[in-house]
Parts: C-alpha cells; sequence; structure tokens
C-alpha cells in the first residue's frame, strides 16, 4: 500500500470549512484513498472513500487531484464535535492488488475551537 | 442494536493472569479484526479472521490467541498477562477481503495491567 503523509496537527474555527490535505505520491492506479477519523477514546469511524474523481457524502467531500498524488478532505461546516484525529490512508480494492489490512499511520489531530 | 459490541469495556487485572476479550458484530460482516493502540495512540492490527478462517496474523506474541466460533464473533484470549499489554484492544468488522471501506469499529476495551 502506498504511504501517505498528513500534517501532524490542525486547527479550525467552528463554522468554517476544515481541508485536511493528504500527500500520496506513490499511489497506483488500482489504489483508493480512504479517510477515517477516530474521536477521543472511540473507535475509528469511516467517513469516505475515492479513486480519482471528487466523492461527497453527508459527513464530507474528498477532493483528489488530476494526478492523484494529493488529495483534500472538507469538513464544510466544522463543529466542536469534529475534533478527532483524521487518518488518510491508501490502498487497493480487493486482495490482489494489496494487503488484506487496512494499516494506519499517525494522522491529523484536528481541533475545532469555538 | 450496536453495531460491533465488545465486552468488557474496561479491564483491570494483574501481572500474570489470563483474561479474554469479546466481540460480536450484527452487520452481517464476513471478516473481524483485532486492532492495538498503545499509550502513542499507533493503531496497529493483532489478526484478521475470514469466516472464521485466519487470515492476518501479525507478530504478536504467542500468549495471544484468537478465537472465532462464528463469522459474528471474535474473541481475544491472553495469557500471562504483562505491563506492556495495557492498551486499548479495538474489534472491527468488515464486507470482503481487502479494500478499506466500510470498516466498523467497536468502542474498544481498555485493558491495564498492574
Amino acid at each position: 500500500d502506498a504511504k501517505t503523509t498528513q500534517p501532524t496537527s490542525m486547527d479550525c474555527a467552528e463554522g468554517r470549512a476544515a481541508n485536511l490535505p493528504c500527500n500520496h505520491s506513490t499511489i497506483s492506479g488500482n489504489e483508493y484513498v480512504y479517510w477515517y477519523r477516530q474521536i477521543h477514546s472511540q473507535g475509528p469511524q469511516y467517513i469516505i472513500h475515492g479513486l480519482k474523481n471528487n466523492e461527497t457524502n453527508e459527513m464530507a467531500s474528498l477532493i483528489i487531484t488530476e494526478d492523484r498524488k494529493s488529495s483534500t478532505l472538507i469538513l464544510p461546516h466544522a463543529t466542536l464535535r469534529d475534533t478527532a484525529v483524521y487518518y488518510c490512508i491508501v490502498r487497493a480494492a480487493g486482495i490482489q492488488g494489496g494487503s488484506e489490512k487496512l494499516v494506519f499511520g499517525k494522522g491529523t489531530k484536528l481541533t475545532v475551537n469555538p | 442494536d450496536t453495531a460491533v459490541s465488545q465486552t468488557p469495556k474496561y479491564l483491570v487485572t494483574q501481572m500474570g493472569n489470563d483474561k479474554s476479550i469479546k466481540c460480536e458484530q450484527n452487520l452481517g460482516h464476513d471478516t473481524m479484526y483485532w486492532y492495538k493502540q498503545d499509550s502513542k495512540k499507533f493503531l496497529k492490527i493483532m489478526f484478521s479472521y475470514n469466516n472464521k478462517e485466519l487470515i492476518i496474523n501479525e507478530t504478536v506474541p504467542n500468549r495471544f490467541s484468537p478465537k472465532s466460533p462464528d463469522k459474528a464473533h471474535l474473541n481475544l484470549h491472553i495469557n500471562s498477562l504483562e505491563l506492556g499489554d495495557s492498551a486499548v484492544y479495538f474489534c472491527a468488522s468488515s464486507q470482503g477481503r481487502g479494500g478499506g471501506y466500510g470498516y466498523t469499529f467497536g468502542s474498544g476495551t481498555r485493558l491495564t495491567v498492574v
């Protein structure tokens, strides 16, 4: 699975958009970008994933650059409950393209301030 | 109602004891996992079962033994507990092998060895 690089920490004002970057310059053509988050003392929670097109769901938007070497998770209107560690993970779908385990890096600690 | 449930939520025990953590999922998923999150907050996979078959067995001491009686249950038994085993253990499930979509995590079991 390709490696990802994320900033260690970020701050965001409540009500503003939170833009969390992720670099994955060695991503392969069959690898997806997944985002999870872990709110303090809870288990990780799936947010969104994408291959090359931008994706949006009720939680967030995912913008993937055309060369797929980086992506940005956007929380459009951050709330205090969005304070969490956000993990960007790159891996292939199916067992043929990569290992069968979801590997978590260090992630980005997002703090939403009132 | 809970999708992935772990018991107990907290476990405090003395060195040398044997303990078990239980996990059950009601999502109909066929793959289950155990992750360990240490004091530095790194999430590391330990084991994975697919339809009761062990498919991932990371470098974990033999004192740790997973058991999957059916695809809805994955238990973790730990023998001769050591201080270094203190951590939060998360159970997770997903449908299918590979990919990174739709992992559902439990709320964790905080194990403290004294």
